[in-house]
């Protein structure tokens, strides 16, 4: 079965600091991997994703993230966070599987920003 | 203009009734979701249809049933309505059975 973790549930960063969000899954096959931002009474939205190829993905808002299978990861990182990146941040994996597309979601990371 | 729409936004029942929640998109997808988001955030699939079709039917209470009227619109009918139906239920859709998903706002259900 398909799963993925996400360690930290709050992150707290001040404004300028880098950022990693951290994220591991477990999938029997070759994955497809997400990154998705969700702000307060918003629906979730896409930041960056993989299928294959380069392992380092660039997304919107500065955020690239670093697919690794020999550690089953996919850490989600920015090099200066701004106060408006505060949010829920969740990682997904899923798979071109004949059973239609189940992505599965990790249970999120909050990241509060200092000012 | 909105890529995925649901309605309502909020919606407060009584338990025992009935409702329902309405999704559109008009991004040309031809695969739809319904998720649900429960109090702790967790994010779980529900259902899904690939052009008016049914292909997910996750561990769901028969008290929810979807329906797709074409492959632009999927809506969510909840009878019954109990206190753990309570949650932001969204719908999503994706332009193949696999791949990113589009996600809409979301419909908070609140069951009294």
């Amino acid at each position: 079965a398909q799963s993925v973790t996400q360690p930290d549930i709050h992150i707290t960063v001040s404004e300028g600091a880098s950022l990693e969000l951290r994220c591991n899954y477990s999938y029997g096959a070759t994955p497809y991997l997400f990154w998705y931002v969700q702000s307060p009474g918003q629906g979730l939205q896409l930041l960056l994703k993989y299928f294959s190829g380069d392992t380092l993905v660039q997304g919107i808002k500065g955020f690239e993230a670093e697919f690794k299978r020999s550690q089953s990861s996919f850490n989600l990182r920015k090099p200066s966070v701004h106060w408006s990146d505060a949010a829920e941040y969740f990682c997904a994996v899923g798979g071109r599987t004949g059973g239609g597309n189940k992505l599965t979601f990790g249970t999120g990371t909050q990241l509060k920003v200092e000012l | 203009d909105t890529a995925v729409s649901q309605t309502p936004k909020y919606l407060v029942t009584q338990m025992g009734n009935d409702k329902s929640i309405k999704c559109e998109q008009n991004l040309g997808h031809d695969t739809m979701y319904w998720y649900k988001q429960d109090s702790k955030k967790f994010l779980k699939i529900m259902f899904s249809y690939n052009n008016k079709e049914l292909i997910i039917n996750e561990t769901v209470p028969n008290r929810f049933s979807p329906k797709s009227p074409d492959k632009a619109h999927l809506n969510l009918h909840i009878n019954s309505l109990e206190l753990g139906d309570s949650a932001v239920y969204f719908c999503a859709s994706s332009q193949q059975t696999y791949g990113e998903l589009f996600f809409g706002e979301g419909s908070r259900l609140t069951v009294l």
